[in-house]
């Protein structure tokens, strides 16, 4: 089974800080990586997916790459809302997510 | 707009089955694979299975055994069955939409969600 591993598990930044945060899977998955991102007592929201591609609606400084084994996920200029847990995963047969990592405010 | 209500019992005992449905309105239950997915409480993600509009499924190989997704177009609704429940599978369950056709198990819409606890 593909294994997704996130890093780091918590982040913390300010409002303004360019982030990203990794994720590797066990072994190829092409670009077939999706990153959502989940705020408390909510569903997640989907964000990217085909590794770089950003879902309608969401905003700009949100991207993606990678491809492989090896993808990230970069937020260019942190705003307040976005502080929440993000989560990668698999979309290519079976779907394992990543365990997730959370954005805090520094 | 197209949205998900997840609707259910939110307490289950032991040994038994957890029925949930999951009503699609504003939008065609057709040409999309429709999903279920799990977060225990304070942990993450679990993808349960899909069933697609044309009644095809597939399950999570960890679950496999116990689970039972089925579609009613006509009522645009679909449906988890979890047999045999333990305390384990006390969760917030989602059903979320697959963007087809880019992918069954890329979730696109999701609904709020629902809280169930498997407790005698």
């Amino acid at each position: 089974d593909i294994q997704m591993t996130q890093s780091p598990s918590t982040l913390s930044a300010s409002v303004g800080d360019r982030v990203t945060i990794t994720c590797r899977a066990s072994q190829s998955i092409s670009s077939w990586l999706a990153w959502y991102q989940q705020k408390p007592g909510k569903a997640p929201k989907l964000l990217i997916y085909k590794a770089s591609s950003l879902e309608s609606g969401v905003p700009s400084r949100f991207s993606g790459s990678g491809s492989g084994t090896e993808f990230t996920l970069t937020i260019s200029s942190l705003q307040p809302d976005d502080f929440a847990t993000y989560y990668c995963q698999q979309y290519d047969g079976y779907v394992p997510f990543g365990q997730g990592t959370k954005l805090e405010i520094k | 707009q197209v949205q998900l209500q997840e609707s259910g019992p939110g307490l289950v005992k032991p040994s038994e089955t957890l029925s949930l449905t999951c009503t699609v309105s504003g939008g065609s239950i057709s040409s999309y694979y429709w999903n279920w997915i799990r977060q225990p409480p304070g942990k993450g993600l679990e993808w349960i299975g899909y069933v697609s509009y044309s009644g095809g499924t597939n399950y999570n190989p960890s679950l496999r055994s116990r689970v039972t997704i089925s579609v009613d177009t006509s009522k645009n609704q679909f449906s988890l069955k979890l047999s045999s429940v333990t305390a384990a599978d006390t969760a917030k369950y989602y059903c979320a939409r697959g963007k087809a056709p880019v992918g069954a198990t890329l979730f696109d819409k999701w609904g709020q969600g629902t809280l169930v606890i498997v407790s005698s």
